[in-house]
């Protein structure tokens, strides 16, 4: 399976606190993307960046791509009850529009 | 923008019926639209790829004369579940790519649960 792994599984952790989910996956891709699903509902897409670029920003969440080592993080600073949900990233590669989805990390805030 | 409904959000069906699940989308053209499968606690699986004016392309394991899709328009992606089974009953998800986009981001719909009694 081309699938990337995502650790942790599941996470919990306090309001206000930051939490960090880790991917990696195992071909070459385009770009890695990062997305969020609230139990039972659809994929919110939250944030794309390249294979070209090692870092970005949006609001409180930071991603950072490590194609050498072909993984990627999702930092939630100062996390919100709202937060709670499960995240998954995404590769895309080659000439298609394929997304391979990892297998996703389980984030509770608790109030 | 880029909004993809589908419908309806929840089915339940007897064995053996089939079902169909419409995925739209409501403010942009998607060439390419997307099917997945989620089961409880587990990520996405691609099921097929679906391509307006033509045949979806099906991923390695997907029975193609069980999960019938139509891409009649470029709005517009049909999924039949045909002879459904309870084994069938999981959680769908389509999404479409927004033909503008210079990168493979995908719009998901709000997903589809099916229960086959």
């Amino acid at each position: 399976s081309q699938q990337g792994e995502e650790d942790p599984q599941a996470l919990s952790i306090q309001e206000g606190e930051n939490a960090t989910m880790n991917c990696s996956y195992k071909t070459s891709i385009n770009n890695l993307q990062w997305y969020r699903q609230n139990s039972g509902r659809g994929l919110v897409h939250l944030i794309l960046i390249r294979s070209n670029e090692r870092e970005k920003h949006s609001g409180r969440l930071r991603v950072t791509l490590d194609t050498s080592k072909k993984s990627s993080s999702l930092l939630i600073t100062a996390s919100r009850a709202a937060d709670t949900a499960s995240y998954f990233c995404a590769t895309g590669a080659g000439g298609g529009n394929k997304l391979t989805f990892g297998t996703g990390t389980q984030l509770k805030v608790e109030l | 923008g880029a909004v993809v409904s589908q419908h309806p959000s929840w089915v339940i069906c007897k064995s053996g019926t089939s079902v169909k699940i419409e995925c739209r989308s409501l403010d942009f053209q998607a060439t390419t639209m997307f099917w997945y499968r989620q089961f409880p606690k587990q990520s996405l699986m691609l099921m097929a790829t679906s391509n307006e004016g033509s045949k979806a392309t099906y991923e390695q394991g997907v029975e193609k004369d069980k999960f019938l899709i139509n891409h009649a328009s470029l709005t517009l992606s049909t999924l039949t579940v045909t002879s459904a089974h309870p084994e069938d009953s999981s959680f769908y998800i389509c999404s479409a790519r927004d033909w503008r986009s210079e990168y493979n981001e995908q719009f998901f719909g709000p997903g589809t649960r099916l229960t086959v009694l």
